[in-house]
């Protein structure tokens, strides 16, 4: 297996445009999760998903901040409009439906916007 | 609300000598993750401990959950540059019935070769 696979690795965008994140979890994995990394606030769950249903939102920073995940291959993080304080690194993570596999992360989509 | 405190925040030493980082809760977990994390790169799972009292090894790394299951530590012996990353534990609650586990903030441990 290729592990989690996220898209972009870096972007750097605008303030005020759209910015979509995007993530295929471990074949197999039933959850999925969305973290959002910073020096001064760690790693921050944002939403996560059970079996393709968003299960915790309470995260997610403002309205602005939308997920989805239509399939089991394939979630998406959108961020619109977007603002300097997004910034960060968000990581994408998956596991199987037992907690104490652990959680495979991708490598991170590294957001700037300017 | 559940959280996970982490020390040291920082560490800096010498390849060849031993450490130790905590991981500690006021709260419950139902187990205790630890994952180490390089530059640019997602964390990478190293052990999961689940029982109160529970000892794992791998290789000079070794991981222990407490007997209340409120804290654990990794101890790292001749610790080498290649140990170099942020260290971070990440509890399951016992509450919760899904896969929702909460990260500390990391300890950043810098080996000097």
């Amino acid at each position: 297996d290729a592990g989690v696979i996220q898209s972009p690795r870096h972007e750097v965008t605008e303030m005020g445009q759209e910015v979509t994140l995007r993530c295929k979890p471990i074949s197999g994995h039933n959850s999925l999760f969305w973290y959002r990394q910073t020096m001064m606030r760690g790693l921050e769950l944002l939403i996560y998903f059970n079996n393709n249903v968003p299960i915790d939102d309470s995260g997610m920073p403002e309205d602005r901040f939308s997920a989805k995940m239509p399939n089991a291959s394939f979630s998406t993080l959108k961020i619109q409009p977007s603002e300097p304080r997004d910034s960060a690194v968000y990581f994408c993570a998956s596991t199987a439906d037992r907690r104490d596999y652990g959680y495979t992360f991708g490598s991170g989509t590294r957001l700037t916007v300017v | 609300t559940q959280l996970l405190e982490q020390s040291p925040q920082f560490l800096s030493i010498q390849e060849g000598e031993n450490l130790t980082v905590y991981c500690n809760s006021s709260s419950v977990f139902s187990s205790l993750q630890w994952y180490r994390q390089e530059p640019g790169e997602g964390p990478v799972l190293l052990v999961t401990v689940v029982t109160g009292g529970e000892v794992k090894k791998l290789k000079r790394l070794t991981f222990q959950f407490g007997d209340a299951r409120k804290d654990s530590s990794l101890h790292i012996t001749a610790a080498q540059p290649g140990d170099t990353g942020l260290y971070l534990c990440a509890g399951a609650g016992v509450e919760t019935s899904y896969d929702k586990v909460i990260f500390g903030p990391g300890t950043s441990l810098s080996v000097i070769p």
